[in-house]
């Protein structure tokens, strides 16, 4: 069983709607990603928060909105998507942002934009 | 730019063989270089990983080779099982670059019984 967990497994949304993903993992890391991955793609960076922080965002539309409530908790705010943003979602930890730190993945939530 | 090349994008092996899929890279300064496995409807897990000042490391069945002067690593899967069919993916990150990974292209490997 993974250590991050993600929530929900499965998503169908219209372009309408509003939803939030869920990211939780206790394993003490302060460093938290997210990635989008399409299918038969590899993972894609969206976000990185590191201590409660977002340190990077690789240009991601504002209709993606990540929030870091606390260090075990991550969420991605979705509204307004694209039919395009279909994809899988995954959400990943590590102990901080320092070099050669490995990531551990959750198994990503599956979105379905209508 | 694709910045770590995957070959191949896909591979079938029997049951017994030996898988080996390659990666190439450009940037020098890569320091860290780990392999992931995802099975459909998982995540990515990491698998094994290598820093270039060792040429290569075992893990069970598992083997990286790194080859710094070709600046090429690869994953060598020994007696490949149906169980391992997967899709595998390299990557690397730089020194003090906030553990920002690269992946490549992906393998999808396919273990035939």
């Amino acid at each position: 069983d993974t250590e991050v967990t993600q929530t929900p497994k499965h998503l169908v949304m219209g372009m309408t709607n509003k939803k939030s993903l869920k990211c939780e993992q206790h394993m003490g890391h302060r460093a938290m990603y997210w990635y989008k991955q399409k299918a038969k793609k590899p993972p894609e960076l969206m976000f990185v928060y590191s201590y409660e922080k977002l340190s990077i965002n690789e240009s991601v539309p504002s209709r993606f909105s990540p929030e870091c409530p606390n260090s075990s908790l991550l969420n991605l705010h979705l509204h307004a998507l694209q039919p395009e943003d279909s994809a899988l979602y995954l959400c990943a930890s590590s102990r901080d942002r320092g070099s050669n730190q490995p990531q551990h993945f959750g198994d990503g939530t599956r979105l379905s934009i209508l | 730019q694709q910045q770590v090349k995957q070959s191949p994008q896909s591979l079938i092996v029997q049951k017994g063989g030996i898988s080996i899929i390659n990666c190439a890279y450009e940037n020098t300064a890569f320091d860290y270089f780990p392999w992931y496995q995802q099975f459909p409807g998982k995540g990515p897990a990491l698998l094994i990983a290598i820093r270039p000042d060792v040429s290569e490391k075992k893990e069970g069945r598992f083997t990286i080779s790194f080859n710094k002067s070709a600046k090429q690593f690869s994953l060598h899967i020994m007696d490949s099982q149906p169980g391992d069919s997967a899709t595998y993916f390299c990557a690397a990150s730089k020194k003090n670059a906030g553990n920002m990974l690269t992946f490549g292209g992906g393998t999808r490997l396919m273990v035939k019984p």
